[in-house]
């Protein structure tokens, strides 16, 4: 079974900080994505990446960037983090090339908590 | 920008009852999907439904699409209290980019 490991299950930052949030998928799979979820709002895209080093703005990028160095490494970046990103992070991957029968595969979650 | 609308957003059954649980969506798609996510878990993929489909069952689930009403349905057969979850749907548009567009999803408790 593919495996996508996020870091940290729960992380305390304080405003102002550079966090990281990684994300580690054993599958080669191309696509990779980061989403927030917030009681209310439901999953939100913040930003994709169809392969090493190409990445695009999801929906709701503002504050927020990314690293594709590897294929199997996705980091999300909070440059500044602000109370309004504490929420709940999920990374997930996906292989174009297996078809569109398969979904995504979710990793376990980061809650981040700024303070 | 939501795509997949759920309805309703909280259901509570008794166990053995069968759970029906709507989506709505907006634009025209190239699939739809149906994940399920455990209490502060990640989600987990459950079946998928392609655009040129009406029905698809998976042991005891059963999804149904309609495109004309730009609807779907997904159905839990004789549930278990370990059915208790938040369901979401997501539909990806055409071409390949692999974008999902979730929905704020349905909380099912399933009472034992």
């Amino acid at each position: 079974d593919v495996k996508v490991t996020q870091s940290s299950r729960y992380l305390v930052k304080r405003t102002g900080e550079k966090v990281f949030l990684e994300c580690v998928q054993d599958m080669d799979h191309e696509n990779m994505f980061w989403y927030r979820q917030d009681p209310g709002l439901g999953l939100r895209l913040i930003y994709f990446s169809y392969d090493v080093k190409m990445k695009e703005k999801g929906d709701i990028p503002e504050g927020y960037s990314v690293s594709r160095e590897k294929k199997e490494r996705f980091s999300l970046i909070l440059e500044s983090a602000s109370t309004n990103q504490t929420s709940m992070y999920l990374c997930a991957s996906r292989s174009p090339s297996r078809g569109y029968s398969y979904g995504y595969t979710f990793g376990s979650g980061t809650r981040l908590t700024v303070v | 920008s939501q795509q997949g609308e759920e309805d309703p957003q909280a259901l509570s059954i008794q166990e053995g009852e069968n759970a029906t649980m709507n989506c709505s969506y907006k634009t025209s798609i190239n699939n739809l999907q149906w994940y399920r996510q455990n209490s502060g878990r990640g989600l987990v993929h459950l079946i998928l439904i392609r655009s040129n489909e009406r029905e698809k069952h998976s042991g005891r689930l059963r999804v149904t699409l309609d495109t004309s009403k730009k609807s779907s349905s997904l159905l839990i057969t004789a549930s278990r209290a370990a059915d208790t979850a938040s369901y979401f749907c997501a539909t990806a548009t055409s071409g390949n980019t692999g974008k999902l567009i979730f929905g704020q999803g349905t909380t099912l408790q399933v009472k034992p």
